[in-house]
């Protein structure tokens, strides 16, 4: 059974500090990467992936992907309160399917 | 900026009966998925489908679930003989080609069973 696992939170942040949310997965043959956003009652929206080992950089979001430790991380510098928000993490194989994690609540405190 | 669009947003239907939701996929998208989320629960793979045929499918996507593209811009997902636990949000999603598997979600449909 392939597992995705995030802390449920909530992380609670000021604004303006960075925010880290961490994801393990457990299928060593994973080979793509995502962060999405869910706000309370919508549907989830694509943020971030990467597919390679190291950093990704886009705008205030940064994805980390080590897959020797089967870890991917995401931060989020000066965060703002429309920062909060589920954090999904999902995970992809070669089919192209995505397994999705519990998600992290967000709290970013004005 | 292009975006997958979902109809209706919410469905009431009794049990035992059978619903169709449809979704519009990125124009130039090739692959197409539905995904479920129970009411406080993960989000959940149902389906995918690609070339006009199921790519794979879960344990959930049971007989009395299926999927059709029929034309060049609707996909639906049919459930027959609906169940209470079929209640839960229904997002279809699509993902283009050339190695770009990012996918792209619907706002949902809200399927309530009564």
């Amino acid at each position: 059974q392939k597992e995705v696992e995030q802390n449920s939170g909530p992380l609670s942040v000021p604004e303006g500090a960075i925010a880290s949310l961490n994801c393990t997965y457990s299928d060593r043959g994973s080979q793509s990467f995502f962060w999405y956003r869910q706000y309370s009652g919508k549907s989830p929206e694509l943020i971030m992936f990467i597919y390679s080992n190291g950093d990704k950089e886009d705008g205030r979001f940064t994805a980390q992907l080590n897959k020797a430790s089967q870890y991917v991380s995401l931060l989020i510098r000066d965060s703002q309160p429309s920062d909060s928000a589920t954090y999904l993490c999902a995970v992809g194989d070669n089919s192209y399917k995505l397994i999705f994690g519990s998600g992290t609540r967000l709290l970013v405190r004005p | 900026e292009p975006e997958v669009t979902q109809t209706p947003s919410h469905q009431v239907t009794q049990m035992g009966q059978e619903v169709i939701l449809r979704c519009v996929p990125i124009s130039n998208h090739l692959y197409f998925y539905w995904y479920r989320q129970i009411l406080g629960q993960k989000v959940e793979f149902l389906v995918s489908f690609y070339n006009n045929e199921i790519s794979e499918k879960s344990e959930i996507f049971d007989d009395r679930f299926s999927v059709e593209r029929p034309d060049g811009s609707n996909f639906t997902l049919k459930i027959r003989s609906t169940k209470l636990e079929d209640s839960a949000m229904y997002f279809c999603a699509s993902s283009g080609t050339g190695g770009r598997h990012e996918q792209y979600f619907g706002p949902g449909t809200r399927l309530t069973v009564t």
